[in-house]
């Protein structure tokens, strides 16, 4: 069954750290690049961060340049997104999607992270 | 990276047509034929309807059609069904080779 199936979200405190993990399946990991997309709650989609399907270039939204960090183990079949320095406004559903031609066909269903005092 | 420009809701009755706008700049929607649109309804992931501004994937109805012109994309549903009642999305290559997303707009079926 081809899947994406993310954890690792839950409460944190502005300032501390959470790492996401995105597990696929029923497909060629190793092939495809891979983002993260978030949503926060009631709004809009944001896009923010692909790697290559190599891992040789990864490329971030503004909003998360220098705090959040996009990687992948190919021998687990499993992207990760390590978030650093947490701000109220992370707070949203992050979203695992597969790129290919076209990109963003296969989405996972989500991992809340919110940030709390 | 400021997010492509779409009306927040748009609403129609079933079996009419509408029409959904998506504008960028010479940056993104502009510079590339990787313009997409993308399905949400609530509580669900989104689903992609139309890639590289109009085709559509397997299994995405007819009723589902897409065009651009210049830096404004467009996303168009004819024979409007209480099922297209959901969210829509716009989403861009850009020459930084980034992603960018629209705001989003509300589809009510009247």
């Amino acid at each position: 069954q081809v899947q994406l199936v993310e954890s690792g979200g839950g409460v944190v405190q502005p300032g501390r750290s959470l790492r996401l993990s995105c597990a696929a399946s029923g497909f060629t990991f190793r092939s495809h690049g891979m983002h993260w997309v978030r949503q926060a709650p009631g709004k809009g989609l944001e896009w923010v961060a692909v790697i290559w399907y190599d891992g040789s270039n990864k490329l971030y939204a503004d909003s998360v340049k220098g705090r959040f960090t996009i990687s992948r183990d190919d021998s687990k079949n499993t992207l990760f997104l390590q978030m650093n320095g947490l701000r109220v406004d992370d707070t949203a559903l992050y979203y695992c999607a597969r790129d290919d031609n076209p990109p963003f066909d296969l989405w996972g269903r989500g991992t809340l992270v919110t940030v709390s005092s | 990276q400021s997010a492509l420009t779409q009306p927040a809701s748009v609403s129609g009755s079933p079996g009419q047509s509408i029409t959904i706008s998506c504008t960028g700049t010479s940056s993104d929607v502009g510079s590339y034929k990787y313009v997409s649109w993308y399905q949400q309804h609530p509580g669900e992931a989104p689903k992609l309807i139309i890639y590289d501004v109009s085709n559509r994937p397997s299994g995405v109805s007819d009723r589902f059609s897409g065009s651009k012109s210049g830096n404004t994309a467009s996303l168009t549903i004819s024979g409007l069904q209480a099922e297209d009642d959901a969210d829509y999305y716009c989403n861009s290559y850009t020459t930084r080779s980034t992603w960018v997303f629209g705001g989003g707009t509300k589809l009510t079926v009247l």
